[in-house]
């Protein structure tokens, strides 16, 4: 079984629609990320958490929230989707070890109509 | 701020030839660098990694080597296959912010047989 899932693997919807994605890991790692990938502009980071209790902006938190429920899972939410939110979402862990290798799961491509 | 600038894509090779991604990157604090590799609908995997000057990180053929005085990270491999076809990440992370990660905006690589 994979270590982090991501789920749903793939979403249209449609703008003004609130959506949330949903990340799970089994790594035991205390340390979650989300990030957004487009064409040529690599991964940028959306929020970030240390644990439960520590919720981050990154780079581009405008228009999402997080939710960190357990330390295994950490969701995203598209509060009203507009059409420029329309990416590849990640999700990725981390033991917080002193060169912070990351492990990401498979992805959700989420289009807003 | 911390930033990775890689070449862009994509990078079309025949079977067997040698490859080579430039990385280079500013950053405000001592860095590791990173390569991740993202095959077809998939998540990122860490590639490799070197986290002091000079060091050369290597895995499944590939190379890339810490050049603080040309503040580079150049990923190689001598002998490419048709499986080494993906897009390939540079990124940083410094310990002083936390750890997280600062990608560049990814390289396609496609190996023709």
């Amino acid at each position: 079984d994979a270590d982090v899932t991501q789920t749903p693997r793939n979403r249209i919807t449609k703008t003004g629609k609130r959506i949330m994605l949903e990340c799970s890991q089994t790594k035991g790692h205390d340390r979650m990320y989300w990030y957004r990938q487009d064409p040529g502009l690599g991964l940028q980071l959306i929020y970030y958490s240390f644990d439960v209790k520590d919720i981050n902006k990154g780079e581009i938190s405008d228009g999402y929230s997080v939710s960190r429920q357990a330390q295994a899972k950490f969701s995203l939410s598209l509060e009203s989707a507009i059409p420029n939110q329309t990416a590849l979402y990640f999700c990725a862990t981390s033991d917080g070890g002193r060169y912070n290798e990351q492990f990401f799961g498979p992805g959700t491509r989420l289009t807003v109509l | 701020g911390d930033s990775v600038t890689q070449m862009e894509g994509p990078v079309t090779l025949s079977e067997e030839a040698f490859l080579t991604i430039n990385c280079t990157y500013t950053a405000t604090g001592y860095p590791s660098l990173f390569w991740y590799v993202q095959y077809p609908g998939e998540g990122l995997q860490l590639l490799l990694k070197a986290t002091k000057a000079d060091d050369k990180g290597s895995n499944k053929g590939f190379e890339a080597t810490y050049r603080k005085e040309t503040t580079s990270f150049h990923l190689e491999k001598g002998s490419v296959q048709v499986s080494d076809s993906a897009v390939y990440f540079c990124a940083l992370g410094v310990q002083a912010a936390g750890n997280k990660l600062t990608f560049g905006g990814g390289t396609r690589v496609l190996v023709k047989p």
